[in-house]
C-alpha cells in the first residue's frame, strides 16, 4: 500500500534554532502534501497546502516565515520551523495524495514531534 | 466555517462490547465524510467513508451512515477486539468554495478494549 514516512519522527531543539522535517512518499509520487499541526488532545490542524513546484498555500492565522514549505520533488516536501520558539513545540504530520488522486485520497505519515527547549 | 465534533473519550469497553463513537458536523452544501484511525506509533488511515447522504460507509465491521437530517457520521461496531485499540478521527471534506479539497478534523476519540 501507499506508504508515507517522516523523519526526524521526535526532535528536540533549543530557543531560536531551525527545524528540518522532511515528509516522502515511499511507493508513489504526490503532487500535492499537506501539513498538520496536531496539540495534545486536539484535532489535527490544517496548516497549510504543499503543491510541486509551485509555492504553498498557507491557511489562515499560520505564519508563511517561520514555517517554509518546500515541495521540489514529487517525494519530497520540508517543512522548516524558523527560529523556533517553545509554543512551536506539538506534533506534526504530512499527508500525500498521489497524482491524479483527488484528495480525499491521503496518506498519513507517522508524524514528527518536535519540543523546543 | 467547517467544524467537526466527537464525543469526548476516552472510550474503555471489553471485548466483544458494541461501541458507538458519535460524529457530528457543521458544513455548508453535501461534505465527504470520513472516519480515520491512528494506531499507536502509525500514520493515520482511512477506515472508511461516505460521500452522500443516507450511503453507509462500512470496513473490518465499522459502519457509519451519512444522516443529513441530523448532520451524523456515528461510527459502530457490534463487537470489538483488543486489536481496535487506537484513536479514531471524525473528517469532513469541503464540497466546494475556498475549502475545497481540504480536510476538517474531529479532536480525535481514544478507544481502550480490555480483554
Amino acid at each position: 500500500g501507499a506508504v508515507v514516512s517522516q523523519h526526524p519522527s521526535w526532535v528536540i531543539c533549543k530557543s531560536g534554532t531551525s527545524v528540518k522535517i522532511e515528509c516522502r512518499s515511499l511507493d508513489f509520487q504526490a503532487t500535492t502534501m499537506f501539513w498538520y499541526r496536531q496539540f495534545p488532545k486536539q484535532s489535527l490542524m490544517l496548516m497549510a497546502t504543499s503543491n510541486e513546484g509551485s509555492k504553498a498555500t498557507y491557511e489562515q492565522g499560520v505564519e508563511k516565515d517561520k514555517f517554509l514549505i518546500n515541495h521540489a520533488s514529487l517525494t519530497l516536501s520540508t517543512l522548516t520551523v524558523t527560529s523556533a520558539h517553545p509554543e512551536d513545540s506539538s506534533f506534526y504530520i504530512c499527508s500525500a495524495t498521489p497524482s491524479g488522486s483527488f484528495t480525499d485520497t491521503q496518506y498519513f505519515g507517522p508524524g514528527t514531534r518536535l519540543t523546543v527547549l | 466555517g467547517n467544524s467537526v465534533t466527537q464525543m469526548e473519550g476516552p472510550v474503555t469497553l471489553s471485548e466483544e462490547a458494541f461501541l458507538t463513537i458519535n460524529c457530528t458536523y457543521t458544513a455548508t452544501g453535501y461534505p465527504s465524510l470520513f472516519w480515520y484511525v491512528q494506531y499507536p506509533g502509525e500514520g493515520l488511515q482511512l477506515l472508511l467513508k461516505a460521500t452522500k447522504a443516507d450511503d453507509k460507509g462500512s470496513n473490518k465491521g465499522f459502519e457509519a451512515t451519512y444522516r443529513k437530517e441530523t448532520t451524523s457520521f456515528h461510527l459502530e461496531k457490534g463487537s470489538v477486539q483488543v486489536s481496535d485499540s487506537a484513536v479514531y478521527f471524525c473528517a469532513l471534506r469541503a464540497a466546494g468554495g475556498t475549502s475545497y479539497g481540504k480536510l476538517t478534523f474531529g479532536q480525535g476519540t481514544i478507544l481502550t478494549v480490555h480483554p
